[in-house]
């Protein structure tokens, strides 16, 4: 079951704007708005950014947003700031022999 | 407070068996499915299975299915994850984590802190 496509790292300065691509198919990424997104320092759990593409969890920071184009969910994480320092993964509802969900292989950002 | 606690992991040999469990506390656990997440040493997010809030639908990704059995027991506020015939690359921290919603798809709100699994001999 291939995982979604992520860029490995990425990096900004900070107070730039950056953002993580996630490309799957229209049997998940492209045929549905279950797209989430997270955040995972070393050590810790992740914690969830951003569901159903678009959306922010209660106390996630407004620097936080998501979008969708076609088969490629983003995630973009303006005013840089050294604690964003971290992995980002997304996933995804995936329509392939019932109800699965797949995760993004990851990217690792660094904040310079 | 919303947490999950997991429990059961620890070193067993190739072939052998494991039951993972994940104690909720602090919302009403039969409206919320249940996954398990997984994190090879060094690697990235692997999700396993899934359960719905009532236990009567699960969920496994291909790599799971036949090896791995997702279970709740909505009386203890439970929800368990049996893994026979373990094999050296299912080495990882195993993450329990709860559905942002009754209607969410993978939006997991809420983690555990992770117990290892150590397979080798």
């Amino acid at each position: 079951q291939s995982a979604l496509t992520q860029p490995a790292s990425v990096s900004g300065s900070p107070g730039q704007s950056i953002t993580i691509s996630c490309t799957g198919t229209s049997r998940d990424v492209g045929g549905y708005n279950y797209v989430s997104w997270y955040q995972q320092h070393p050590g810790k759990a992740p914690k969830l950014l951003i569901y159903e593409v678009s959306n922010r969890p209660s106390g996630i920071s407004h620097r936080f947003s998501g979008s969708k184009s076609g088969n490629t969910a983003s995630l973009t994480i303006s005013g840089l700031q050294a604690e964003d320092e971290a992995d980002y993964y997304c996933n995804s509802y995936r329509s392939i022999n019932g109800d699965t969900l797949v995760f993004g292989g990851g990217t690792k950002l660094t904040v310079l | 407070e919303v947490q999950l606690l997991e429990s059961g992991g620890g070193s067993v040999q190739p072939g052998g068996s494991l039951r993972l469990s994940c104690a909720a506390s602090g919302f009403t656990f039969t409206n919320y499915a249940i996954n398990w997440v997984r994190q090879a040493p060094g690697k990235g997010l692997e999700w396993v299975s899934g359960i719905n809030g009532g236990g009567g639908r699960t969920f496994y990704p291909d790599s799971a299915k036949g090896r791995f059995t997702i279970s709740r027991d909505n009386s203890r506020n439970t929800v368990y994850l049996q893994v026979n015939s373990l094999r050296v690359e299912d080495t990882a921290v195993y993450f329990c984590a709860k559905e942002y919603s009754s209607s969410s798809r993978g939006s997991f709100d809420i983690w555990g802190q992770g117990t290892m699994v150590t397979v080798s001999s």
